[in-house]
């Protein structure tokens, strides 16, 4: 498995504003995920972050509204842009260690709320 | 793509009891199903998961057991303890390479003492 932290835990945010988001691995991992969690709902990819090229969005998301980047083998950052209060949600990283197993473990997530 | 459906929603059983949740998935190429704990505040936390040339595994209270031709995969829970109360969700994924894993909506358990 992985040890993964992300900051902030929570955040209270005015709408029209951006929160950026970090994911940090203790080991280094090749495949890093983003994940959204409405309120009471299940998860739902928003993009895989690929380290040294863009990262690769799911169905409904974009790149302006949810900027990711991948510096290297053990950080990410998702940038939630122009807030609404529609994103209210939480956000949560995972990582697969072996890169071929499927097997994804997921950070403690960061609770955003936006007024 | 894949849709996973997840039945109950919500699940109440006494203690000690066993407690089982069911999954079934849409695309028969899935080949990858683990099942995640999540308890309040918290990440999912993965507590088993099977691949599909596997039809049951098991870890301590805790079993899956897969169905191919049917297309559905089950968690059970035995002897239930409190701290088994949270949402479980399962999920399934395709042999792409991508690892997109998709999520059922999930159960509510709850362990009556």
């Amino acid at each position: 498995s992985a040890v993964i932290s992300q900051k902030p835990s929570r955040d209270i945010c005015q709408r029209g504003t951006s929160l950026t988001i970090q994911c940090q691995v203790d080991s280094q991992v090749t495949m890093m995920f983003w994940y959204r969690q409405q309120p009471g709902q299940s998860l739902t990819l928003i993009a895989t972050a690929n380290q040294g090229s863009e990262a690769t969005y799911e169905s409904g998301f974009v790149i302006d509204k949810f900027p990711i980047s991948r510096p290297n083998l053990t950080f990410s950052t998702l940038t939630v842009s122009n807030m609404s209060p529609e994103d209210s949600s939480i956000y949560l990283c995972s990582v697969d260690p072996s890169g071929v197993t499927d097997t994804q473990y997921f950070g403690p997530g960061t609770r955003l709320t936006v007024l | 793509g894949e849709n996973v459906e997840q039945h109950p929603s919500t699940l109440s059983v006494q203690e000690g009891d066993s407690a089982v949740i069911k999954c079934t998935y849409s695309d028969s190429a899935s080949n990858y199903f683990p099942w995640y704990k999540q308890e309040l505040g918290k990440g999912p936390q993965l507590i088993i998961d099977i691949r599909s040339n596997v039809g049951e595994k098991k870890d301590q209270r805790i079993a899956v057991t897969l169905n191919k031709t049917a297309k559905h995969f089950s968690l059970h829970i035995t002897e239930t303890q409190p701290e088994d109360s949270a949402v479980y969700f399962c999920a399934a994924t395709l042999p792409a390479g991508n690892e997109k894993l998709t999520f059922g909506t999930g159960t509510r358990l709850t362990i009556i003492p």
